[in-house]
C-alpha cells in the first residue's frame, strides 16, 4: 500500500496549458506539502497545509494553486505553464504541523516530472 | 538565516570501501538534522535524524552520523559500502518545535559506486 502517491508519474505539456496533478496519503498524516527539485536536484518548499488550512506558502507565482480537499488530500494546479515550471513536483506527508518531530519524519511521493515544451 | 551546505556535489568511491558525506549547517539553535536519500525516480526517504541526545545517530541501511555543534557538521558516514547504495543524498535542517519555519534542505551529494 502507497503511502504517499501522485498522479501522474510523467507530465507533458505545451505552454501556456493548465495542468493539475494529484496527491494523496493513507498516513493519517496532519499535514502536506509540495516540493519542487529543479534539474541540479535542488529541493524547495512550495506550500504546505495542516488539516486543509494554508500554513506555508513560498514566493511561488500565483499560476501555482494548491488546494486541499480534507487533509488526505493536497493537489496542485497550475495555470499559463510556462517552459521554467519545468521540473520534479513532490508531494510529502508529516504528522506535525511545520515541524519534523519524533517519529514522524517527512514521507514523500514519488514524485511528477513535468515537462513543458 | 538558515542553510544547509554539502560541499561535495559528487562523490565516487568503489564498492566495499568506507563513505563519508559532509553537511555544514547555519541556523541560529540546536537544530533538527536529517538525512534524506533519493534513489533514481524516487522520492526522498529518511536514513536518519537528530534531535537531541547522543551525537552519533544510527539509521537504516548502515549509515551513521555525527552531530559536531562546534563545527556545525553532520556527516553521514558508512563502513563498506554497496552498489545499491548509489543515490543522491540531501542533508537537511529543520525547524524548532515551537516554530513553523521551513525545513530547509542541502542541495545534494551524488554517490556513485564502482563494483
Amino acid at each position: 500500500d502507497t503511502a504517499v502517491s501522485q498522479t501522474p508519474k510523467y507530465l507533458v505539456t505545451q505552454m501556456g496549458n493548465d495542468k493539475s496533478i494529484k496527491c494523496e496519503q493513507n498516513l493519517g498524516h496532519d499535514t502536506m506539502y509540495w516540493y519542487k527539485q529543479d534539474s541540479k536536484k535542488f529541493l524547495k518548499i512550495m506550500f504546505s497545509y495542516n488539516n486543509k488550512e494554508l500554513i506555508i506558502n513560498e514566493t511561488v507565482p500565483n499560476r501555482f494553486s494548491p488546494k486541499s480537499p480534507d487533509k488526505a488530500h493536497l493537489n496542485l494546479h497550475i495555470n499559463s505553464l510556462e517552459l521554467g515550471d519545468s521540473a520534479v513536483y513532490f508531494c510529502a506527508s508529516s504528522q506535525d504541523r511545520g515541524w519534523q518531530g519524533g517519529d514522524s519524519p517527512l514521507h514523500f511521493g514519488n514524485g511528477t516530472r513535468l515537462t513543458v515544451t | 538565516a538558515q542553510s544547509v551546505t554539502q560541499p561535495d556535489i559528487h562523490i565516487t568511491v568503489s564498492e566495499g570501501a568506507s563513505l563519508e558525506l559532509r553537511c555544514n549547517y547555519s541556523y541560529g539553535a540546536t537544530p533538527y538534522l536529517f538525512w534524506y536519500v533519493q534513489s533514481p525516480g524516487q522520492g526522498l526517504q529518511l536514513l536518519l535524524k537528530y534531535f537531541s541526545g547522543d551525537t552519533l545517530v544510527q539509521g537504516i541501511k548502515g549509515f551513521e552520523a555525527e552531530f559536531k555543534r562546534s563545527q556545525s557538521s553532520f556527516n553521514l558516514r558508512k563502513p563498506s559500502v554497496h552498489w545499491s547504495d548509489a543515490a543522491e543524498y540531501f542533508c537537511a535542517v529543520g525547524p524548532s518545535k515551537t516554530s513553523y519555519d521551513k525545513v530547509i534542505f542541502g542541495p545534494g551529494t551524488s554517490l556513485s559506486v564502482i563494483p
